[in-house]
């Protein structure tokens, strides 16, 4: 079965400082890749996705990831955080042939310092 | 367009008792899923459907039914209501065509003292 792993369980960055948060999937097929972010008290709200083709993928609210095939990896990016991305965000993955079916790492928080 | 929704936002319930929580979409879309988040433990699938009168199984199902009767409604139906089952409830639906992304509900928070 596939996994999904987001090493850092808390992250805290200055207001205006760059941000990467990891994820790494296993799974040998390719794998459809998203970032979903949510905010305290509401449900999610997808950010960006990969399925196929150009490998840097663009976002809403200024976010960006990268899917290295190699790394099994999907980085998430952005170049100057704003306070309001204060948030938790979720990495998850899912595969052709299973479907609609999606499987979640366990998130990332965080933090910005004004 | 209302998108996901679903009711009710905050429930407590004692051990034992039965519920039902809601969850409807307006988007047309075949496939629905409910989700429930535990702190450190990002979310777990319980079950999700395919279509009208086609459910199955996810990773947590053990106290909880769904049924699908209609493509908009697909409610979860806690049985014996357990204090392991404290958790945060999302129901998610996405289209079978080709997108995939999943639309998220607000949740219903849930306490079983």
């Amino acid at each position: 079965a596939q996994s999904v792993t987001q090493p850092d369980i808390h992250i805290t960055v200055s207001e205006g400082a760059s941000l990467e948060l990891r994820c790494n999937y296993s799974y040998g097929a390719t794998p459809y890749l998203f970032w979903y972010v949510q905010s305290p008290g509401q449900g999610l709200q997808l950010l960006l996705k990969y399925f196929s083709g150009d490998t840097l993928v663009q976002g809403i609210k200024g976010f960006e990831a990268e899917f290295k095939r190699s790394q099994s990896s999907f980085n998430l990016r952005k170049p100057s955080v704003h306070w309001s991305d204060a948030a938790e965000y979720f990495c998850a993955v899912g595969f052709t042939g299973g479907g609609n079916k999606l499987t979640f790492g366990t998130g990332t928080q965080l933090k910005v310092e004004l | 367009n209302a998108g996901v929704t679903q009711t009710p936002k905050f429930q407590v319930l004692k051990t034992g008792q039965s519920m039902t929580l809601q969850c409807a979409q307006d988007m047309n879309h075949e496939y629905m899923s409910w989700y429930r988040q535990d702190p450190g433990m990002g979310l777990r699938l319980i079950h999700y459907s395919v279509g009208a009168g086609i459910t199955d199984q996810g990773e947590v199902p053990n106290g909880y039914n769904v049924s699908r009767s209609t493509t908009e409604d697909f409610p979860l139906r806690l049985l014996s209501a357990a204090p392991s089952q404290t958790s945060v409830y999302f129901c998610a639906s996405s289209s079978t065509r080709g997108a995939y992304e999943q639309y998220f509900g607000p949740g219903t928070r849930l306490t079983v003292t």
